[in-house]
């Protein structure tokens, strides 16, 4: 398996634009995870899905940030409109939800930049 | 889940082992100890989890306390490739269900040549 899949790798866009980030989870995983790092605030999880189901977003900042997961093998991360205050880099997640004490894994993440 | 901390940074020489300390004092019965590591620029990445028993893997060892209030994690040879963030996590488990994953600011490991 390639592992979790995101992309793009890096996005430079302006401020006021809409920004989309995917995340192709690991085949078979039915748990996946949106998380925003910056040297600030560290790693936050913004958003988690079961079985393409919204769990929780209490982590998502406000209403411009947006998430959906369609079905199982794609996910977006919707910014609209973006801020230079929303520059981080963005990781997603997957897991298996089958058994106990599976492991996470992460994707390279998107490093995105608001100017 | 239950709190963890840890120092904010350490270091050891290449080919010694390295020991990563982590407290969780307030952890429960049904929470497991997790722990990852971020190299510079790359996702976060799995190393080993353990509920009472020490475990022991390809990566590394967790040794944790009788009293499970606390854990550490060995990296047995340092290599300049293990310099990297690593966090320690307690999280409910719990079969069928799911439970999130929240890191903390974790401890800054610098192996020296």
């Amino acid at each position: 398996d390639a592992g979790v899949i995101q992309s793009p790798r890096h996005e430079v866009t302006e401020m006021g634009q809409e920004v989309t980030l995917r995340c192709k989870p690991i085949s078979g995983h039915n748990s996946l995870f949106w998380y925003r790092q910056t040297m600030m605030r560290g790693l936050e999880l913004l958003i988690y899905f079961n079985n393409n189901v919204p769990i929780d977003d209490s982590g998502m900042p406000e209403d411009r940030f947006s998430a959906k997961m369609p079905n199982a093998s794609f996910s977006t991360l919707k910014i609209q409109p973006s801020e230079p205050r929303d520059s981080a880099v963005y990781f997603c997640a997957s897991r298996s939800q089958g058994g106990v004490n599976t492991e996470a894994f992460f994707g390279q993440g998107t490093r995105l930049t608001v100017v | 889940d239950a709190k963890t901390t840890q120092p904010p940074s350490m270091d050891c020489a290449e080919g010694r082992a390295a020991n990563l300390p982590c407290n969780h004092s307030t952890i429960s019965g049904n929470e497991y100890v997790y722990w990852y590591r971020q190299i510079h620029s790359q996702g976060p990445q799995y190393i080993i989890h353990g509920l009472k028993n020490n475990e022991t893997n390809e990566m590394a060892s967790l040794i944790i306390t009788e009293d499970r209030k606390s854990s550490t994690l060995i990296l047995p040879h340092a290599t300049l490739r293990d310099t990297a963030v690593y966090y320690c996590i307690v999280r409910v488990e719990r079969a069928g269900a799911n439970s999130k994953l929240t890191f903390g600011k974790g401890i800054t490991l610098s192996v020296r040549p």
